[in-house]
């Protein structure tokens, strides 16, 4: 598609479920980032990737939250044994390739719900 | 945290000129001033950016001031499909080069008619 994709765009889960969140970047974009924004609340970045460097992981809240990206393209975010806390709506970008102070542009999709009841 | 600060809130008469504006007095040399806008729960939208120079797109300019500590971001026309969040970020690089957008609380402009 010509845009960020994200899936599933809601899920309700149980306490203590694992959820996976996928997220496909826009063709050709070489990094990615997620963000959650909780309801109300401004987006808090979470993780960034960039081609075939180490991501940088410093906005995750805690070890049970991780992502993966493989090939290069695709990404997922797994939550593990989810809390009430954990819901909110996960957002995905991506963006050319970043080269030191650039000025690309970072485009989002239009996110993942997660509800933890 | 985030390098801005912005009003919590504005309103702008439809058809009149919004002008948002944003001070982010610790932005280095190099780093780059982005504006997106977020309607109710959708993803955030892409408006604008820039360095140092003035900058205009189909959607709005972006005034810098001569020592970057400021900037301005202007909807020309305004109409009641622009009430939305606007956020103004200074695209932060860290010891690893990670160009990532760290949002403050944004702006909240609402267009009357």
């Amino acid at each position: 598609g010509a845009g960020v994709s994200q899936s599933p765009s809601n899920k309700v889960t149980e306490k203590g479920k694992d959820v996976e969140l996928r997220c496909d970047p826009i063709s050709g974009h070489t990094a990615l980032y997620w963000y959650r924004q909780s309801l109300g609340q401004g987006l808090e970045f979470l993780i960034y990737f960039q081609g075939n460097s180490a991501p940088d992981k410093s906005g995750l809240p805690s070890d049970r939250f991780s992502a993966e990206r493989t090939g290069g393209s695709v990404s997922t975010l797994t939550i593990q044994r989810t809390q009430q806390e954990d819901s909110a709506v996960y957002l995905c970008a991506s963006s050319p390739r970043d080269s030191g102070h650039s000025g690309n542009t970072i485009y989002f999709g239009e996110g993942s719900w997660l509800t933890v009841v | 945290d985030a390098k801005t600060t912005q009003p919590p809130s504005m309103d702008c008469a439809e058809g009149r000129a919004a002008n948002l504006p944003c001070n982010h007095s610790t932005i280095s040399g190099n780093e780059y001033v982005y504006w997106y806008r977020q309607i109710h729960s959708q993803g955030p939208q892409y408006i604008i950016h820039g360095l140092k120079n003035n900058e205009t797109n189909e959607m709005a300019s972006l005034i810098i001031t001569e020592d970057r500590k400021s900037s301005t971001l202007i909807l020309p026309h305004a109409t009641l499909r622009d009430t939305a969040v606007y956020y103004c970020i200074v695209r932060v690089y860290g010891s690893s080069n990670t160009g990532k957008l760290i949002f403050g609380q944004g702006t909240t402009l609402q267009v009357k008619p």
